[in-house]
């Protein structure tokens, strides 16, 4: 059963704590997202990697660290520089230029 | 910096109406996606439209490109409660680029 996979689907974490989302594709796409949704507001781009052990910043990426060192994994890692993590995080993938695949997504709260 | 405007934020309709919304983009784009996101789920791509002017129908759901490749809109036909949702527009402005998504239009059916 082809997808993607994000873990856990609600996190709560304390101020001042780094946390690490999860993503995972079996589709073997090559490029990799993540976005950022809060209420009211489209989705906005934080990292994308096109290649395995490549990556780009994107919109908002102040506050978060990614990495991709295999291709059906790119973990997002929120720290406690970002002054605003409370929020839906979503990951997709995409091969090419066509649509892009979404995960269930991760409802953080930072108190 | 790039950006997608999305128009209205919010659509009550009641079953059976017509609806429509709309997505503007001050430069040309390469191409644009439509998304649609189920309350408390994840965006799920519906099509991608790239000629200029181009029109598609999926049932009761018409998307159309500008001619100028700088606006798109989604038509929905005879609105069913299962239509209930927010719809995103998405537009990249270079083949293979990354996508830039719109506020969303957020439609809720009476039925």
């Amino acid at each position: 059963d082809g997808g993607i996979t994000q873990s856990p689907k609600y996190l709560f974490r304390k101020e001042g704590q780094n946390v690490t989302l999860s993503c995972e594709q079996n589709l073997n796409h090559d490029a990799m997202y993540w976005y950022r949704q809060d209420p009211g507001q489209g989705l906005r781009l934080i990292y994308y990697s096109q290649i395995v052990n490549d990556f780009q910043k994107g919109d908002i990426a102040e506050g978060y660290s990614v990495s991709r060192e295999k291709k059906e994994s790119f973990p997002l890692t929120v720290t406690s520089a970002q002054k605003n993590p409370t929020a839906f995080y979503l990951c997709a993938s995409s091969q090419s230029s066509y649509e892009q695949y979404f995960g269930p997504g991760t409802r953080l709260t930072v108190t | 910096g790039q950006q997608v405007m999305q128009i209205p934020q919010y659509q009550h309709v009641q079953e059976g109406e017509d609806f429509t919304t709309y997505c503007n983009s001050s430069t040309t784009l390469s191409n644009i996606q439509w998304y649609k996101q189920r309350p408390g789920g994840h965006p799920v791509f519906l099509i991608q439209l790239v000629k200029s002017g181009e029109v598609k129908k999926q049932k009761r759901l018409t998307f159309q490109f500008g001619e100028a490749k700088k606006n798109s809109s989604l038509h929905i036909t005879a609105t069913q409660t299962t239509d209930v949702g927010t719809y995103f527009c998405a537009g990249s402005y270079n083949q293979g680029g990354k996508l830039i998504f719109g506020q969303g239009t957020e439609l809720s059916v009476k039925p």
